[in-house]
């Protein structure tokens, strides 16, 4: 069965700093997706970044960034010159192979703090 | 730009009766989900519906829960008898089937069951 774990249930950072949130996750498969999901207080479920395992680079978007270590089975995310749109409950996911299910973490909540 | 549309948004009922929940998945999207967050938790899996049939459930979405795609348009989510734990948020998903490998969530709706 896959997992993922979040292992800090809060964070909080300076706006126009940079905060890494962590995931890892366990799987026998070799061919996945990860997946980053921003939850503002709106409760609306916001697609911030993707990763193919397949893929070596690291996946970018704008200020987001993703530090993917296949071996580790781990998939941080960097947030650089947070913003204070940026606090959210932040979700991990793992997309299973096949039937493309997601399995999420239990979130990380982000506070940016002005 | 396409969103997956959720209605409605808050739902109260009493506990025994029956609810269903709509989602209007974004045009052309293939693949269809069911999620439900229970308040302070993380996101469950439901149930993935493909080519007019359900393709994965989890242990949650047993006998009392049903999904269908009656118009080609609309996707719900039927639950018979509701029990007080099914309160969550629900929350629908799609994915175009493309290769994207990317579901794209629906605002959500919230459950109330006293």
């Amino acid at each position: 069965a896959q997992t993922v774990t979040q292992s800090q249930p809060e964070m909080s950072v300076q706006e126009a700093e940079t905060v890494t949130l962590s995931c890892t996750y366990d799987t026998s498969e070799n061919n996945y997706y990860l997946f980053w999901y921003k939850q503002p207080p709106s409760r609306q479920m916001i697609l911030v970044i993707r990763q193919e395992a397949y893929k070596q680079q690291n996946a970018t978007e704008n200020r987001f960034s993703v530090n993917f270590q296949k071996a580790a089975k781990s998939f941080s995310l960097k947030i650089s010159d947070s913003q204070l749109g940026d606090t959210a409950m932040y979700f991990c996911a793992f997309m299973k192979p096949l039937t493309n299910n997601l399995f999420f973490g239990t979130g990380t909540r982000l506070t940016v703090i002005p | 730009e396409p969103e997956v549309t959720q209605t409605p948004s808050h739902q109260v009922t009493q506990m025994g009766q029956e609810v269903i929940l709509r989602c209007v998945p974004i045009s052309n999207h293939l693949y269809f989900y069911w999620y439900r967050q229970i308040l302070g938790q993380k996101v469950e899996f439901l149930v993935s519906f493909y080519n007019n049939e359900i393709s994965e459930k989890s242990e949650i979405f047993d006998d009392q829960f049903s999904v269908e795609r009656p118009d080609g348009s609309n996707f719900t989510l039927k639950i018979r008898s509701t029990k007080l734990e099914d309160s969550a948020m629900y929350f629908c998903a799609s994915d175009p089937g493309t290769g994207e490998e990317t579901q794209y969530f629906g605002p959500g709706t919230r459950l109330l069951v006293l």
